[in-house]
């Protein structure tokens, strides 16, 4: 069982709405979470981090933590074009171990 | 947030010749190094991981005299890719973390092509 596990997707939501992605993790000593985003042909940009249960808003943006489910969420609101891309869950001990990306298509 | 680079962005090279691809924190000071690889459409793959002043750990699979690695500073780590073949084109990415941090902050990455 992989430690961090996402939906390939693809995830295709239309323009303006809202997307939800989804990470469980297996790891309980986990205390950091982050979500990356990767862009094709670049490397990922950290975008969100979230450390205690609850929600986590920036912007458009928010990341919601549950330690009891373990599991991890990104909601994007007024989805946009620019935000197709692939979004890295990853959970943080002595070092980042990563999702393998849920690819998210925003439809115009 | 914090800055890392990546040098070259691309490079091409023959077959047998050897590598060497440099990993910056140009804004922080970076205990640890990161080592990816990506092929297309596939996830990264964690290639080994490198603590200032010490030998890299490599993740297995990979092999170390192979993809030498050495992060002699703590803003500097290299990946020298030695007698390179067609199958190790690829995307290689670098990330660095602070000492006591949690997030990683990944360089541009540097596309090789191996002809």
């Amino acid at each position: 069982q992989k430690e961090v596990e996402q939906n390939s997707g693809p995830l295709s939501v239309p323009e303006g709405a809202i997307a939800s992605l989804n990470c469980t993790y297996s790891d309980r000593g986990s205390q950091s979470f982050f979500w990356y985003r990767q862009y094709s042909g670049k490397s990922p940009e950290l975008i969100m981090s979230i450390y205690s249960n609850g929600d986590k808003e920036d912007g458009r943006f928010t990341a919601q933590l549950n330690k009891a489910s373990q599991y991890v969420s990104l909601l994007i609101r007024d989805s946009q074009p620019s935000d197709s891309a692939t979004y890295l869950c990853s959970s943080a001990g002595n070092m980042l171990t990563f999702g393998g990306g849920t690819r998210l298509m925003v439809k115009p | 947030g914090a800055v890392v680079s990546q040098h070259p962005s691309r490079v091409i090279c023959k077959s047998g010749t050897s590598v060497k691809i440099e990993c910056r924190s140009l804004d922080f000071q970076a205990t640890t190094m990161f080592w990816y690889r990506q092929f297309p459409k596939q996830s990264l793959m964690l290639m080994a991981t490198s603590n200032e002043g010490s030998k890299a750990t490599y993740e297995q699979g990979v092999e170390k005299d192979k993809f030498l690695i050495n992060h002699a500073s703590l803003t500097l780590s290299t990946l020298t890719v030695t007698s390179a073949h067609p199958e190790d084109s690829s995307f290689y990415i670098c990330s660095a973390k602070g000492t006591g941090d949690y997030e990683q902050y990944f360089g541009p990455g540097t596309r090789l092509t191996v002809t």
